[in-house]
């Protein structure tokens, strides 16, 4: 079963808007990474955010992460076309024994031309 | 630096028989898991090596197992194959699988099961 639960499901956004996509999860994590895949494809990596950093950003990425609460956030600013694709929050609750990611259902974000 | 590779990119079997999957990962990553994406049970962990060794396994059943070999490449088997094993299998890998590491995936192999 699945960790965490994302929401909104789908998001349908114009070109220019801002996207946020939301990720809650029920375990104590170690980190959270955010992964983007176009059509069945591959996962590409994002963002990771370890338990203990509260907010992170990348280029156009700004996620944030409550631990209290069991969330995180994924900002997309400036949205653009090639943002389209699903994206996915993973937890990872390994420890030095190595790791294993456990996935959020997913956010289909649409961005209009 | 080559990213993660995974061959073959598709598949079709018959139920009963079946396949292995292979899966080469960055250059100096030992690290190597794999996940089965499928639109029902979404994406779910499958299992983690490291050093030629299981180190985590998911729930699945025995039919799925794996192996790395001492170039840390990775290979994927599922015996008697079903109807439900039909999905994306994914494989990932990080330089040593720890809380700290990126994971990295390949394209993945889409198995269709007949």
């Amino acid at each position: 079963s699945q960790q965490g639960e994302e929401d909104p499901q789908a998001l349908s956004i114009q070109e220019g808007e801002n996207a946020t996509m939301n990720c809650s999860y029920k375990t104590s994590i170690n980190n959270l990474q955010w992964y983007r895949q176009n059509s069945g494809r591959g996962l590409v990596h994002l963002i990771l955010i370890r338990s203990n950093e509260r907010e992170k950003h990348s280029g156009r990425l700004r996620v944030t992460l409550d631990t209290s609460k069991k969330s995180s956030s994924l900002l997309i600013t400036a949205s653009r076309a090639a943002d389209t694709a699903s994206y996915f929050c993973a937890t990872d609750a390994g420890g030095h024994d190595g790791s294993r990611l456990t996935f959020g259902e997913g956010t289909q974000l649409t961005v209009n031309p | 630096k080559a990213g993660v590779t995974q061959t073959p990119r598709y598949l079709i079997k018959t139920r009963g028989q079946q396949v292995t999957l292979s899966c080469s990962p960055i250059s100096g990553h030992r690290s190597v898991s794999w996940y089965q994406q499928t639109p029902g049970q979404g994406l779910q962990f499958l299992f983690e090596y490291f050093s030629e060794t299981q180190r985590n396994k998911g729930n699945f059943p025995g039919r799925f197992s794996g192996r790395q070999f001492s170039n840390s490449r990775s290979e994927m088997n599922v015996s008697t194959l079903e109807l439900g094993d039909s999905a994306l299998y994914l494989c990932a890998s990080s330089l040593a699988g720890g809380y700290t590491d990126t994971q990295y995936f390949g394209p993945g192999t889409r198995l269709t099961v007949l």
